[in-house]
Order: C-alpha cells, then structure tokens, then sequence
C-alpha cells in the first residue's frame, strides 16, 4: 500500500543551523509529493510540491527533490529561523497530479532556538 | 480571497452523542476533503465531496458521514461518537482533486468524554 515515513522528532536546532528532515515513502504508481507546515493552532499550509522524478520543490528556503530511486523527499534548509519552529509533514497523493486524497507522515516537530 | 472556515472551534461532547462540523470552502473551489488529525500524528483522509457527491472515502466505518451544498460548504457528521474520536478535524478544500491546490482549514478539536 502507500505510505509515508519521516524521521521522528522533536529537532532542536540553534538559528542559522542546516536543516535536514528525512522522508521516505512507498507507493505504486507515479505520486505527487508535498511538504506541509503546521504552525500551533493553524492548519496545514502548502510549503513545497514535486510531482514527477528529480522535481525540486522549493519555498521559503526550503527545498526538497523527488528521489524515486530511493523513494524519498527530505526536506532541507541551509540557514534555519525561530520562525521556522513548527511541525512539518511528508505527504504523498497516490495518483498524478494530486487527484482524491494525501496520505501524510506522522510529522515532526523542528524546534529553533535562538 | 476568503480562505477555509471551519466551525466551531473546539468542541466537548459525551461518548454515545453525534456531532456535526461545518466547514465554508474557499471561494471558487468545488472539492471539499475531511481529514482526522489524532494527538501526535498525521492527518488521515476521512473522505471528499466533489460537487455534492461523495467521490472518495477513507478507512472510517459508516457512522462518519458528509454533506456538500450547492455553495460547496460542507459538513461532517459522526454518530455514535467514541472516546478514540477525540482528534482535530480539518477541512480542506481544492479547484478539483488535485492535491496540491489544497488549502487548509484551521480544524475543529473534538474531545469526547
């Protein structure tokens, strides 16, 4: 089936520190690919997408690539802020182009410090 | 533009009640998704309305239920209600299916007790 797995949190970093957030996922077929941010008491907003093979997704800073030889998205930031604490998920949609329905990971909680 | 509403925003009701949340999609979009959001974990697809039909419905047994109206808002009504239900609910709307034309609503925290 299809699935998504992230690395587990909280992350804690310092302000300017690189950010890496692993994700991994299993699908069949050709997914669509999406970074969401969850800030406290707020939804989901859309930060990045890739929907095909080497994409790179980018916002803010932030980038991810669509890797399907290893079937991952990790999420990187060069220079990390305060106000960039808050939950981040991995999230795939099982058909192209987004249709029906995204399957998330559990999240992880990034934590900056100043 | 409006964003996605949802209403209200937190919520206590007793195990064995129902429940039904609203949520006003964003201007021009047709398609509205629920989404249940456990402590601690990620949002899992509950179901979608496309234009008043039900198109798509995740692992939740029957007593999860929907509407979509003409103005494409919508509702998500639970009977029955169980202590595990206690979660955020999000609404999510979208110019059709497609996933990353999302845009999230703020939730509804329903505790049951």
């Amino acid at each position: 089936g299809n699935s998504v797995t992230q690395m587990e949190g909280p992350v804690t970093l310092s302000e300017e520190a690189f950010l890496t957030i692993n994700c991994t996922y299993t699908a069949t077929g050709y997914p669509s690919l999406f970074w969401y941010v969850q800030y406290p008491g707020e939804g989901l907003q859309l930060l990045l997408k890739a929907t095909k093979a080497d994409d790179k997704g980018s916002n803010k800073g932030f980038e991810a690539t669509y890797r399907k030889e290893t079937t991952s998205f990790h999420l990187e930031k060069g220079s990390v802020q305060v106000s960039d604490s808050a939950v981040y998920f991995c999230a795939l949609s099982p058909t192209p182009g987004g249709y029906n329905k995204l399957i998330f990971g559990a999240g992880t909680r990034l934590a900056v410090h100043p | 533009e409006t964003g996605v509403t949802q209403s209200p925003t937190h919520l206590i009701k007793t195990r064995g009640q129902q429940v039904t949340l609203r949520c006003s999609s964003q201007s021009g979009h047709n398609t509205v998704s629920w989404y249940q959001q456990a402590l601690g974990q990620g949002p899992q697809f509950i179901f979608q309305y496309y234009r008043e039909e039900e198109n798509g419905r995740g692992n939740f047994p029957p007593r999860f239920s929907g509407l979509q109206f003409p103005n494409y808002s919508s509702e998500l009504n639970v009977n029955a209600l169980e202590l595990d239900d206690s979660a955020l609910y999000l609404c999510a709307s979208s110019l059709g299916g497609e996933g990353y034309g999302y845009t999230f609503g703020s939730g509804t925290r329903l505790t049951v007790v």
